[in-house]
């Protein structure tokens, strides 16, 4: 069956550092793959996404993901992270199945600490 | 990006009444949209999907006569919770399909359902 972990409940780094937020999905094909983010009592932003092509891609707010097929792995990242940032986090995947589908991560919290 | 409102953003019921949830697209014509509940702290469960023109198909285990979809129009989706107990209590999100990019979901800013 197809499915999205994201390893991490929640997460902390210091105002600044750097950010990596893992997800792993299961699919026998290439997916269509989505980061979104939440902040509290609000719907969801996407961030970025990939469908094909190069495998790293460029989202907003200065966030990236890269897609590794080997690894069946679409971590996000961020160089530098800001208070702002602190939220839910969403990996998910769009499958095609006779109709579209998006089957969500149980989402990591990152904390951000001055 | 596509917008998507949500309306009311919170409402408080009582034990017993019914509630209805809009979900428009402002920017674009969505033949498609997605109703998802979210419990505290929990990812998205989708509930049902939503076809302009036609019945709604709802995920496993969702009451489709509790939750009541209907998609008249292309820019506007309804929920309503038919005579809602506390244990409706939760946030409902909706999303909506933009028809130029088939493959991606813009979600509504969610509306937080209290009943007593």
């Amino acid at each position: 069956a197809q499915s999205v972990t994201q390893p991490d409940i929640h997460i902390t780094v210091s105002e600044g550092a750097s950010l990596e937020l893992r997800c792993n999905y299961s699919y026998g094909a290439t997916p269509y793959l989505f980061w979104y983010v939440q902040s509290p009592g609000q719907g969801l932003q996407l961030l970025l996404k990939y469908f094909s092509g190069d495998t790293l891609v460029q989202g907003i707010k200065g966030f990236e993901a890269e897609f590794k097929r080997s690894q069946s792995s679409f971590n996000l990242r961020k160089p530098s992270v800001h208070w702002s940032d602190a939220a839910e986090y969403f990996c998910a995947v769009g499958l095609n199945t006779g109709g579209f589908k998006t089957i969500f991560g149980a989402g990591t919290r990152l904390f951000v600490k001055a | 990006g596509a917008v998507v409102s949500q309306h009311p953003s919170w409402v408080i019921c009582k034990s017993g009444t019914s509630v209805k949830i809009e979900c428009r697209s402002l920017d674009f014509q969505a033949t498609t949209m997605f109703w998802y509940r979210q419990f505290p702290k929990q990812s998205l469960m989708l509930m049902a999907t939503s076809n302009e023109g036609s019945k709604a198909t709802y995920e496993q285990g969702v009451e489709k006569d509790k939750f009541l979809i209907n998609h008249a129009s292309l820019t506007l989706s309804t929920l309503t919770v038919t005579s809602a107990h506390p244990e409706d209590s939760s946030f409902y999100i909706c999303s909506a399909r933009d028809p130029r990019d088939q493959e991606t979901q813009y979600f509504g800013p969610g509306t937080r359902l209290l009943v007593l």
